[in-house]
């Protein structure tokens, strides 16, 4: 079975720093690209970050760029996500998502249950 | 970067009922387009990718059409569990921008 636990949310002044991880199990990690996706209390889902296989090849939404770096440590089955600079837009519940391909086309087929992140002085 | 508009934002109707819920793309995305379904509390889940093809284990009920900039998630008989929030998603492009919902309630 399929599975994606994060860890590591929490309470943080702006400006802080906070490191989500996702625990992956049920799966070959290493042969799947991964994504973080967030949503704000009460509103919709916004795509944050996603990472290559190797960890070499990251990619960033213009909100987080130059201050949340994504990781993978596939020997240990686990993502991560390191937010610096943090604001309270950055409040949310953070998910990471499996990115799967079928004939071309990607899509996210198993999420994990999500961690809050909330920024407040 | 891809912008994605739902319409309706919420629709109330009962079960058995046919609904339909769109999804427009700012430009052409060919068929790369998925939807999912959330509940209150919980983790989105996978329903259609490339805009038509059904996930294993999705009820037969749910289907998706279109290609191009427009899209549609129908329902074609309203069952209890289906009242959720609906997403479209595309995977054209990075960043790979979401719908702001449809929210469907019990009418």
């Amino acid at each position: 079975e399929v599975q994606l636990v994060e860890s590591g949310g929490g309470l943080v002044q702006p400006g802080g720093s906070l490191r989500l991880s996702c625990a992956a199990s049920g799966f070959t990690f290493s042969s799947y690209w991964m994504h973080w996706v967030r949503q704000a209390p009460g509103k919709g889902l916004v795509w944050v970050s996603r990472i290559n296989i190797d960890g070499i090849g990251t990619t960033y939404a213009d909100s987080v760029k130059g201050r949340f770096t994504i990781s993978r440590d596939n020997t240990k089955n686990t993502l991560y996500l390191q937010m610096n600079s943090l604001r309270a837009e950055d409040t949310a519940l953070y998910y990471c998502a499996r990115f799967d391909y079928s004939y071309g086309h990607g899509y996210f087929d198993y999420w994990g249950q999500g961690m809050l992140v909330t920024v407040s002085s | 970067d891809i912008q994605m508009t739902q319409s309706p934002s919420s629709l109330s109707a009962s079960v058995g009922d046919r609904v339909t819920i769109t999804c427009r793309a700012s430009q052409s995305i060919s068929s790369y387009l998925n939807w999912y379904q959330q509940k209150p509390g919980k983790a989105p889940k996978f329903l259609i990718y490339a805009a038509s093809s059904l996930q294993s284990g999705v009820p037969s009920r749910f289907s998706g059409s279109g290609s191009g900039t427009d899209f549609t998630l129908t329902i074609s008989s309203l069952q209890p569990e289906d009242f959720a929030t609906y997403y479209c998603q595309q995977s054209y492009r990075t960043p790979y921008s979401f719908g702001q919902g449809t929210k469907l309630e019990i009418k």
